[in-house]
């Protein structure tokens, strides 16, 4: 069974730009929950998507948005990207929701210059 | 809302020496209680969780965590550590009032050969 993949696995952007992230969860999931990992603060909650629906969602800016497709493939976007947003950016699935049990992918790494 | 401490940020051992990472959370409740590991260049996988039942959890490669409800914590242990297990742990609780999954900032681990 194929693991949860991310696209691209690194990108550098410039402040100001926007960007988007990619997440094809395991086959048979319909929860994608996104996080954000940087050494100061660990890892942050984003928020998580289930049958295409937002079901909840960490303490983040607006800037950062989302989305989920029929086949559970999600998306993450960042707009006006600022230095602070460089972090490594992971996908986590799961199959019930509710982040329960979840399984996670290799992230994307982003910096912002 | 939920908080979660991990107390050793860093831990140095050497092969064959026991192990315990504590982990602390700060809210009561029904919890979910999670450690995940991230080996160096992988990504984060689960090492054990607890729902409910048996406070003494055994997970993958040796290792277990005991949930003391009355002292808010899931410390985990390994009793004879090896050099494959460097890596960086992170513990990570959902419940208490909230779905979103708190994480620790994460222990690191170096095993000495």
């Amino acid at each position: 069974k194929a693991g949860v993949t991310q696209t691209p696995r690194y990108l550098i952007k410039t402040r100001g730009q926007q960007v988007t992230l990619s997440c094809s969860p395991i086959s048979g999931h319909r929860s994608v929950s996104w996080y954000q990992q940087t050494p100061g603060q660990g890892l942050q909650f984003l928020f998580e998507y289930f049958s295409e629906t937002q079901r909840n969602k960490g303490n983040f800016p607006g800037r950062f948005s989302g989305r989920q497709f029929s086949n559970s493939r999600s998306e993450m976007n960042v707009s006006t990207l600022e230095l602070g947003d460089s972090a490594l950016y992971l996908c986590a699935s799961s199959l019930m929701g509710g982040s329960v049990e979840q399984y996670f992918g290799p992230g994307t790494r982003l910096t912002v210059t | 809302a939920q908080s979660v401490s991990q107390h050793n940020h860093h831990v140095i051992l050497s092969e064959a020496a026991s192990l315990e990472l504590g982990c602390n959370y700060s809210y009561g409740g029904t919890v979910n209680l999670f450690w995940y590991v991230q080996y160096p260049g992988q990504h984060l996988q689960l090492l054990l969780k607890y729902f409910s039942g048996d406070p003494l959890v055994k997970g993958i490669k040796g290792f277990e965590a005991e949930f003391i409800k009355s002292k808010f914590s899931f410390n985990l242990r390994k009793p004879s550590v090896q050099w494959s297990d460097t890596a960086e742990y992170f513990c990570a609780v959902k419940g208490g009032g909230s779905y979103i999954p708190t994480f620790g900032r994460g222990t690191s681990l170096i095993v000495h050969p």
